[in-house]
């Protein structure tokens, strides 16, 4: 099945910095590529995803850039504030779209 | 419009007893999964529907049943509780014809002692 990495596993950026969270996956099929965050003690909530035969997408302060051939997506976060700490979770579609296979998070802390 | 509803939010259970975790959407979504929360293990797929009557099972589906035998309505069954259960359960759903954008529902804290 799918398997997804997240590196780095815990982040620190100064407030005003950018973050970057990079994900690979193993399954050349996958074509879904949903970035949710998650606040202590709540439930995750979407915050941007890509598709296959997209490069790049961008929302506010949030980004996530996709390589194919490379098999691994990034999210980026520029202009950090506190509210952006939280565990931010990586998933790549898996079995013809019909299930979500997770990383394992990444803590990321804003330092005001 | 309620999105999805899990219930109760805290249980704890004895080793060998049984319960339904209920999980229930009001988007007359297709999808429906449920994952388990552990520290450090992120969220693992434990079983999904693709619709009613359909279900199939994910990463981790030992000790777990479910059934989907409305569109609304996904419950998880633990059939023998063990220790090893402990963990915070997510229902998800998405009607986007695939998991796409799932909505998380606000979890369940279960202690199995």
């Amino acid at each position: 099945g799918e398997n997804v990495e997240q590196h780095p596993s815990t982040l620190s950026v100064q407030e005003g910095d950018s973050a970057v969270i990079k994900c690979t996956y193993s399954d050349s099929a996958s074509n879904y590529f949903p970035w949710y965050k998650q606040e202590l003690g709540k439930r995750p909530q979407l915050i941007i995803d890509i598709r296959s035969n997209v490069g790049e997408k961008k929302d506010q302060r949030i980004a996530v850039t996709l390589n194919k051939t490379a098999k691994h997506f990034s999210l980026h976060i520029t202009e950090t504030q506190p509210e952006d700490s939280a565990v931010y979770f990586c998933a790549a579609s898996s079995r013809g779209n019909n299930r979500l296979a997770f990383g394992k998070g990444n803590q990321v802390v804003v330092i005001p | 419009n309620a999105g999805v509803t899990q219930t109760p939010k805290f249980q704890v259970l004895k080793t060998g007893q049984s319960m339904t975790l209920q999980c229930a959407q009001d988007m007359n979504h297709e999808y429906m999964s449920w994952y388990r929360q552990d520290p450090g293990m992120g969220l693992r797929l434990i079983h999904y529907s693709v619709g009613a009557g359909i279900t199939d099972q994910g990463e981790v589906p030992n000790g777990y049943n479910v059934s989907r035998s409305t569109t609304e309505d996904f419950p998880l069954r633990l059939l023998s509780a063990a220790p090893s259960q402990t963990s915070v359960y997510f229902c998800a759903s998405s009607g986007q014809g695939g998991a796409y954008g799932y909505t998380f529902g606000s979890g369940t804290r279960l202690t199995v002692v």
